[in-house]
């Protein structure tokens, strides 16, 4: 059965990094691609952007540019967010979301990464 | 800057009826924004309903539909569960890009 298992909470300080992965089984990974989308405390979704697996295309949302990187090791089947530079704002929690490839169908999501940024 | 709107909130009593709505205040959505549905229970991860506008997914049950109304994406529970009790979000793709809509919390009282 398909599984996305993303890693567990973090806390970081202002200013620092976070790196998010999300470890996909039970299907061929080249056939889809993942977004990274995210859920600030008591608000609604905000899509992050998009990786390709197959190739390790990323394009993120242009909020994100310049902040984001997607990455992904096809040997363990893992997709990776970074996210530089952070602030109270990146407080959230953070998805993964396969789609088929070329086919703007979402089914399956990881179960969510809770990241915290605060002195 | 793209927004898709939806009805902040909406209350339906079990048994009932009650469609829910995505706009885009730039225009009318069409099947080619590729709409999709998504049901969020408190505590949990978002899960797939509806693609495409009018597709359901094989876990999604019989009493959701999805359609494209007055220019609209819709989606339509009919006789509601409370489990049914959840927020909302509707995503389209416009541009190059996926743009969410706010949410809408339902209620089943």
């Amino acid at each position: 059965q398909v599984q996305l298992v993303q890693s567990g909470a973090e806390v970081r300080k202002p200013g620092a990094s976070v790196k998010v992965s999300c470890k996909a089984s039970g299907y061929t990974f080249n056939r889809y691609v993942f977004h990274w989308v995210r859920q600030a405390p008591g608000q609604g979704l905000e899509w992050m952007g998009i990786i390709n697996p197959s190739d390790g295309t990323a394009v993120p949302a242009q909020k994100f540019r310049g902040r984001v990187r997607m990455t992904r090791d096809t040997s363990t089947t893992t997709l990776y967010m970074e996210l530089i530079s952070l602030t109270s704002e990146d407080t959230a929690i953070y998805y993964c979301a396969r789609e088929g490839a070329g086919t703007y169908i979402y089914d399956y999501w990881g179960q969510g990464t809770l990241v915290t940024v605060s002195t | 800057q793209t927004v898709v709107t939806q009805e902040p909130s909406l209350t339906v009593s079990p048994g009932g009826t009650v469609t829910l709505t995505c706009a885009l205040t730039t225009g009318a959505v069409t099947s080619a924004y590729f709409p999709n549905w998504f049901q969020q229970k408190v505590g949990q991860a978002p899960r797939a309903v509806i693609y495409g506008a009018t597709n359901k997914h094989s876990w999604t049950p019989a009493r959701f539909s999805g359609s494209l109304l007055g220019g609209k994406a819709a989606l339509t529970l009919s006789g509601v569960q409370p489990e049914d009790e959840a927020e909302y979000h509707c995503l389209l793709y416009y541009g190059n890009a996926w743009v969410f809509g706010g949410g809408t919390k339902l209620t089943v009282l």
